[in-house]
């Protein structure tokens, strides 16, 4: 297995723009969680799956954030409207299960709002 | 208060010497407890996990739980300058969460 894949790597757009991050999760894997990482505030936990299903959304900022799963094999991570104080990486993990194996980590998206 | 604290350092070691890191908890409820190591500009990577009071070792590096006090630790014995790298501390909390400390960056130095 190739791993968690996300992409893009890098994201550059103007704020007020829509932003979408994907993810494909390691097969098999029935966890999938969405992190964002800023220096200031760490591995935030934004939002995580369950079998498709999202079970904890509480850490997703604004109204302006929001996810889905269609399919076990793709995540999406949606910012409408983007704004500067988003920008930061937003890594995707899966895991077999969650609290108790480990999770493995995409290469994550750098995303930029200028 | 939050849920994983970690002090963010930096700690800085000489190379050869023990690196100590620490890490409390507040859900007395958590189970499971990993480390993951965090290099600059990378994805965080699984180093240890540990679910019973105690010591664990792997090699160089030995994870120690104590849940009555609510830490956990990992100790990096003969520390390395490639072992420098931000040190992350995660509990499987509540209904299956996998929560992370804000991390302690670690330096070596030769």
């Amino acid at each position: 297995d190739a791993g968690v894949i996300q992409s893009p790597r890098h994201e550059v757009t103007e704020m007020g723009q829509e932003v979408t991050l994907r993810c494909k999760p390691i097969s098999g894997h029935d966890y999938l969680f969405w992190y964002r990482q800023t220096m200031m505030r760490g591995l935030e936990l934004l939002i995580y799956f369950n079998n498709n299903v999202p079970i904890d959304d509480s850490g997703m900022p604004e109204d302006r954030f929001s996810a889905k799963m269609p399919n076990a094999s793709f995540s999406t991570l949606k910012i409408q409207p983007s704004e500067p104080r988003d920008s930061a990486v937003y890594f995707c993990a899966s895991s077999f299960w969650a609290g108790g194996t480990e999770a493995f980590f995409g290469q994550g998206t750098r995303l930029t709002v200028v | 208060q939050k849920e994983v604290e970690q002090n963010s350092g930096p700690l800085s070691v000489p190379e050869g010497a023990i690196a100590s890191l620490n890490c409390t908890y507040s859900d007395r409820g958590s189970q499971s407890f990993f480390w993951y190591r965090q290099y600059s500009g990378k994805s965080p990577e699984l180093i240890m996990f540990i679910y019973s009071n105690g010591d664990k070792e792997d090699g160089r590096f030995t994870a120690q739980l104590n849940k009555a006090s609510q830490y956990v630790s990992l100790l990096i014995r003969d520390s390395q300058p490639s072992d420098s790298a931000t040190y992350l501390c995660a509990l499987g909390g509540g209904y299956n969460k996998l929560i992370f400390g804000a991390g302690t960056r670690l330096a070596v130095h030769p």
